[in-house]
């Protein structure tokens, strides 16, 4: 049972507007979230992350939005950017509980942002 | 500042054969990972190593075996090949044992004929 749930296999945002990746959860202990980017032939790195206790988190051009009662988050790109092509992951962890066991990933999504 | 560094990059089995993945960081984390990435299924964790001298199973351990042979060190071993194990495998650290951001290395992409 997926625990983390990316249901956009790919978006299409035209460069300068903003892009909206959706990520839900259904394991209600998560207390941790995070966004990774992949590139082709690269490892996933770190964009931002979000703790519950927040419903906002904001770094430049990146905003992670969490609604826990929906148990949902979402990404916001804006602007988009050429450059913001690749693979996002939404990503989550159950730190109070320990967390050793790291994160559990979505599916991702694939972001395309055309000229 | 080399991060994670994994070796190989690419490598092609026959199905039986073994082989261990190199997994080193140089950035004094605690903790260490092995996920792979398959097409449609995002990353799923095989093994991970909360802290040196520990191992423990991930979401899909089937047919490897994982060694952490220092704090800087953690390989992922292939008894023995199979097909369904043609995958991307990225090794991962961080240093807390239970919080914080996850950093990759480049990957490993293994194909099993």
């Amino acid at each position: 049972d997926q625990q983390v749930k990316q249901n956009s296999p790919s978006l299409s945002v035209q460069e300068g507007r903003i892009s909206i990746l959706n990520c839900d959860y259904t394991n209600s202990m998560f207390d941790y979230f995070l966004w990774y980017k992949k590139y082709p032939a690269e490892g996933p790195t770190f964009l931002i992350s979000i703790s519950s206790i927040k419903d906002k988190n904001e770094d430049g051009r990146f905003t992670v939005f969490l609604n826990k009662s929906a148990k949902h988050l979402s990404l916001h790109i804006v602007p988009s950017q050429p450059g913001d092509s690749a693979v996002y992951f939404c990503a989550a962890s159950e730190e109070s509980g320990g967390g050793a066991d790291g994160l559990t990933f979505g599916k991702g999504t694939h972001l395309i942002i055309q000229p | 500042n080399a991060g994670v560094t994994q070796t190989p990059k690419f490598q092609v089995l026959k199905t039986g054969q073994s082989m261990t993945l190199q997994c080193a960081q140089d950035m004094n984390h605690n903790s260490m990972y092995w996920y792979r990435q398959d097409p449609g299924m995002g990353l799923r964790l095989i093994y991970y190593s909360a802290s040196e001298g520990t191992t423990d199973k991930g979401e899909v351990p089937n047919g490897y075996n994982v060694s952490r042979l220092n704090k800087r060190e953690f390989s992922l071993r292939l008894e023995s090949a199979a097909p369904s194990q043609t995958s991307v495998y990225f090794c991962a650290s961080r240093y807390s044992t239970s919080t914080g951001e996850l950093f990759f290395g480049e990957g490993s992409r293994l194909t099993v004929l």
